[in-house]
């Protein structure tokens, strides 16, 4: 069975500061990997997602993530940090066997940026 | 969001009710799923479909029935409602593997 781990519960930075939230994953196979992004009170928006290409995968708001076999892990990055990006990050993976999309979500890690 | 509507957005509920959520999508896509989203357990799947009358369990799919009769509808039933099922549930839909999903608003759930 897959996991995913979000390491941090509650992450705190200041507006310009580098962005960093850590994803590692369990599983015999590489899976798809994705980020997610909650604002309160909304639905999960699609942040990136991994599926094979360049391990750098660029995403919305200028979010990035790179994806490392050897560490199992799919950190979140952005270089400099918004007001607008205080939310809710969830990592999630699927597998590559049979079609559905299914997902397996972390814990969730909540953003706090501070001015 | 990727036209999809969850109704009611919100509900409270006495123990032991049956309560029935809708979601409602116009994108065409195949698959959709019921997740439910607590403080410290991120979101996990109910059911998911796959097809019309065919649907699936996922990790918590206990206490809940699904079913799609139509392509672009996917009603989540708690039979007999409990505290415990007291949650946010998110309809999401994908066109197949690899895509991600797409996320609906959400329907609040209290069980009183």
């Amino acid at each position: 069975a897959q996991s995913v781990t979000q390491l941090g519960s509650h992450v705190s930075v200041s507006e310009g500061a580098l962005v960093l939230l850590r994803c590692n994953y369990s599983s015999s196979v590489p899976p798809y990997l994705f980020w997610y992004v909650q604002y309160p009170n909304q639905g999960l928006q699609l942040l990136l997602k991994y599926t094979s290409a360049a391990t750098l995968v660029k995403g919305i708001n200028g979010f990035e993530a790179e994806f490392k076999k050897s560490e199992t892990s799919f950190h979140l990055t952005k270089p400099s940090a918004h007001m607008s990006d205080a939310a809710e990050y969830f990592c999630a993976v699927s597998d590559r066997t049979g079609t559905a999309s299914k997902l397996t979500f972390g814990t969730g890690t909540r953003l706090q940026v501070t001015l | 969001d990727a036209g999809i509507t969850q109704s009611p957005r919100h509900k409270v509920t006495e123990t032991g009710t049956p309560v029935t959520l809708r979601c409602h999508q116009t994108e065409n896509h195949r698959y959709m799923y019921w997740y439910r989203q607590d403080p410290g357990h991120g979101l996990r799947l109910i059911h998911y479909s796959y097809g019309v009358k065919d649907t699936d369990k996922g990790e918590v799919s206990d206490g809940y029935s699904v079913s799609r009769s139509k392509t672009e509808d996917f009603l989540l039933t708690l039979e007999s409602a409990t505290s415990s099922q007291t949650s946010v549930y998110f309809c999401a839909i994908s066109p197949g593997t690899g895509t991600g999903a797409f996320f609906g608003q959400g329907t609040r759930l209290t069980v009183v």
